[in-house]
Formats: structure tokens, C-alpha cells, sequence
């Protein structure tokens, strides 16, 4: 899988909007990127997966420019309960490696 | 309802011992993962398995053992060579290998007393 890199921590008060960028110079032509959310002790959880432009669901919305060298998970309105750990994964849906999680960026919601 | 399933949630083990994390699912996935988690951590991969029979070592393998006797099931033996086990472990399918889209359990808490 490519690397990627994200910022270790972030801190937002609750009500605004959180933007968490990966970076992903070496992603490949079949790649997809895909964000997870992990609160503890628990699994992380699929949140959004996207190839190009934007996708939007009912939990966040995923930005990724034109050249996919990276990309921006954003998320509305924050509240506490979106304190956790964001993971950013890179892959081919045809290809056959092992998911590789990165450190994550860990989102503190402040009231 | 379809999910992966882990158990015990927690788990108590004296040192020497080699203890067996079990990891269930019922997603009909080609592919399962078996990572660990330190406090305050990323994930790290310790096996993954592909398909039926088969497996390979992921970054941290040392210590461990799996096998994939069955696609449903993938446990993951702890053995007595692991110096450091206290730790959080995960299990994760996807469909397909590399399918980043991957459901996970809710991880067993191994503790060496």
C-alpha cells in the first residue's frame, strides 16, 4: 500500500469543522482512499472510501484534488463524540497486500 | 447478523503460558488480519491470511502463530517466545486481499500477569 502521512493530533472546539489532510505522493493509478475512525478500545470503522473529486455521506465528506496526491477527510460540526483516531488508508481494490494502518491523527473535541 | 467476532474481550494469561485469541466472522471474506495495538498507538499487522490454508507474516509476526483451517475462522496463538504481549488485538476481514473497505472486531485485551 502507499504511505501516507497525517498530522499526529488535532484539537477543535465542538460546532466547527474539522479538516484532517493524508498526504499520499506515491498512490497508484488503481488506488483508493480510504478513511477509518477508532474510538478506545474498540476496532477502528470504516467511515469513507473515495477515488477522485468528492464523496459525501452521512458521517463526513472526503476531498481529493486532481493530481490524488492527497486528500482532506472533513468533518461537520464536530461534536465530543467525535473525539477518536482517524486513519487514512491508500490501496488497489484489485490488488492482494495486507492493509497497513498508519499512527493515525488523533482528534480531541473540546467543549 | 453478519459481523466478526471476537473473544474473549478480555483475557488474563500468566507468563509462559500460550494462550489462543479467537477471531469468528460470518462476512464470507477471503481475507482476515490479526493486528496489535499499544496504548496510545497505531495498529500493527502481525499475520494476515489471504485465502483457506494460507498465511504470512506481517511486520511484528515474532512470537505468534495463526491458522486458516476454515474461511470463517482465523485464531491467533500467543505463545510464550513473545516477550512483550500485554497488549490490544484486533482481527479485520475485508472481501477480497487488500480490499480497504475491512470490518473489524471488537478486540480481545490480553493482560500477562
Amino acid at each position: 500500500l502507499a504511505k501516507t502521512t497525517q498530522p499526529i493530533s488535532m484539537d477543535s472546539y465542538e460546532g466547527q469543522e474539522v479538516n484532517i489532510t493524508c498526504s499520499h505522493n506515491n498512490i497508484a493509478t488503481n488506488d483508493y482512499i480510504t478513511w477509518y475512525q477508532q474510538f478506545p478500545s474498540q476496532g477502528p470503522r470504516f467511515i469513507i472510501q473515495g477515488y477522485k473529486t468528492k464523496v459525501t455521506n452521512e458521517v463526513a465528506s472526503l476531498f481529493i484534488p486532481a493530481d490524488r496526491k492527497s486528500s482532506t477527510l472533513s468533518l461537520p460540526r464536530v461534536s465530543l463524540s467525535d473525539t477518536a483516531v482517524y486513519y487514512c488508508l491508500v490501496g488497489s481494490s484489485v490488488g492482494n497486500t495486507p492493509l497497513v494502518f498508519g499512527k493515525g491523527t488523533r482528534l480531541s473535541v473540546i467543549a | 447478523d453478519g459481523g466478526i467476532t471476537q473473544s474473549p474481550k478480555y483475557l488474563f494469561r500468566k507468563e509462559g503460558q500460550n494462550v489462543t485469541l479467537s477471531c469468528e466472522q460470518n462476512l464470507n471474506h477471503d481475507a482476515m488480519y490479526w493486528y496489535r495495538q499499544d496504548p496510545g498507538q497505531g495498529l500493527r499487522l502481525i499475520y494476515y491470511s489471504q485465502i483457506v490454508n494460507d498465511f504470512q507474516k506481517g511486520d511484528i509476526a515474532e512470537g505468534y502463530s495463526v491458522s486458516r483451517e476454515k474461511k470463517e475462522s482465523f485464531p491467533l496463538t500467543v505463545t510464550s517466545a513473545q516477550k512483550n504481549p500485554t497488549a490490544f488485538y484486533l482481527c479485520a476481514s475485508s472481501i477480497w486481499p487488500g480490499n480497504t473497505e475491512a470490518f473489524f472486531g471488537q478486540g480481545t485485551r490480553l493482560t500477562v500477569v
